[in-house]
């Protein structure tokens, strides 16, 4: 197994340009997860899905996020228009109900300048 | 200014000592619990998990223990080694609901 693969790894945009994280979940599993990490608050949810439906996207910081699952397979966040402030590091994970398989991907770091 | 960040935990261990990581949860109604350890640049990975009806659990040079009286949770890494140095998290999980702890920064001494 592949593992959760998120794509770009490392992402350098000017501020006020649209930047689009991706993620391929684990097969099989139908629960996914948005995370931020900095090192000023750790790691944060920002929006789960299951069954390609979100579910709680109380974490996402404001309007200027957004994420979508149009299907089992693949999710996106995107940032329109990226602020410095939104610079940290994104992950991507997906589990089976309740946890069991919960796995990380290894995550996009994002640098709005 | 002077930045302000998180302030982790920070554990130093001599190489081939056995360290051990706390972690407070704080729902007693977790059921489920998993060890993540993440190195500089890459993503959380799973170490081990236990379920709220064990208070052991033993994987390769690595022991969780669960105190559902305390709710507290450790884990401990026997003979530790350099390629252990890493920051460590716990995660409790209720249901679909997921709580991650601020995490351990474990520096291993050679």
């Amino acid at each position: 197994d592949a593992g959760v693969i998120q794509s770009p790894r490392h992402e350098v945009t000017e501020m006020g340009q649209e930047v689009t994280l991706r993620c391929k979940p684990i097969s099989g599993h139908d629960y996914l997860f948005w995370y931020r990490q900095t090192m000023m608050r750790g790691l944060e949810l920002l929006i789960y899905f299951n069954n390609n439906v979100p579910i709680d996207d109380s974490g996402m910081p404001e309007d200027r996020f957004s994420a979508k699952m149009p299907n089992a397979s693949f999710s996106t966040l995107k940032i329109q228009p990226s602020e410095p402030r939104d610079s940290a590091v994104y992950f991507c994970a997906s589990s089976l109900d309740r946890g069991v398989g919960y796995t990380f991907g290894s995550g996009t770091r994002l640098t709005v300048v | 200014g002077e930045s302000v960040g998180l302030h982790l935990p920070t554990l130093s261990v001599q190489e081939g000592d056995n360290s051990i990581i706390n972690c407070a949860y704080s729902n007693s109604a977790s059921d489920y619990f998993i060890w993540y350890k993440q190195e500089s640049g890459k993503g959380p990975q799973f170490i081990i998990d236990i379920r709220s009806n064990m208070d052991k659990r033993q994987g390769q040079r690595v022991t969780v223990l669960l105190n559902k009286t305390v709710k507290h949770l450790s884990l401990q890494i026997a003979a530790t080694q350099p390629g252990d140095s890493a920051v460590y998290f716990c995660a409790e999980i209720h249901g679909n609901q997921f709580y991650f702890g601020t995490g351990t920064s474990l520096t291993v001494i050679p």
